[in-house]
């Protein structure tokens, strides 16, 4: 099985800064890897396909980089809206989630 | 695209219960469905996962030879049979549309999810 590891478990930002949150693979998943949102009650939304595509309707504010083993999602300017948990997920072999990333308010 | 479980509830330790997922807005026949479940405060787990025509299933080692996937495509339904349930499987239950944007499939959308409590 492959194992996602997130970091940082809790990032704590200001409206308007960057956030960058890293996801590490335990062994090379190419470049499918993806990014899914999840705010408090609600199912997990999909941001980022192919490890930096955006999915349809996701703001451009949201980018995803990184192949191989080591990915990032970067959140360039924090909107109230995007203070939520986000995980990430290989479907290159089977499919595994990390343990996820919470994005709160500083 | 719309993605609808229902079945959850508390359950005993050892008992059945059996999960749905009705699907709607788009061709269901030509989508790999999956169940992934969360508990509470945690984090995600892939479940489950049938092909096209249930010719292709899978299973996480968690649940296997006690969960059953199966769907029902003149139904557009997705069904999950949970037997001999443990604490451990205490989790809100996703269904999730398999979908390939380019290579392998990953799951977009999901549903909006149902809780199955086991507790005695």
């Amino acid at each position: 099985e492959i194992v996602m590891t997130q970091s940082p478990a809790t990032l704590s930002v200001s409206p308007g800064e960057r956030a960058t949150l890293s996801c590490r693979a335990s062994q090379s998943v190419s470049s499918n890897l993806a990014w899914y949102q999840q705010k408090p009650g609600q199912a997990p939304r999909l941001l980022i396909y192919g490890a930096s595509t955006r999915a349809t309707g996701i703001p451009a504010r949201f980018s995803g980089s990184g192949s191989g083993t080591e990915f990032t999602l970067t959140i360039s300017s924090l909107q109230s809206e995007d203070f939520a948990v986000y995980y990430c997920q290989q479907y290159n072999n089977w499919w595994t989630f990390g343990q996820g990333t919470r994005v709160e308010i500083k | 695209v719309q993605l609808v479980e229902s079945g959850g509830g508390l359950v005993q330790p050892g008992r059945s219960l059996r999960l749905s997922c009705a699907a709607s807005g788009f061709t269901f026949e030509d989508h790999v469905m999956h169940w992934v479940r969360q508990a509470p405060g945690k984090g995600l787990e892939w479940v489950s996962g049938i092909s096209w025509k249930s010719g292709s299933i899978g299973y996480a080692d968690s649940v296997k030879g006690r969960f059953s996937i199966s769907r029902d495509n003149a139904k557009n339904s997705l069904y999950l049979q949970m037997n001999s349930l443990r604490v451990e499987d205490t989790a809100f239950y996703y269904c999730a549309r398999g979908i390939s944007y380019q290579g392998p499939a990953l799951f977009d959308p999901w549903g909006q999810g149902t809780l199955v409590t086991v507790s005695s």
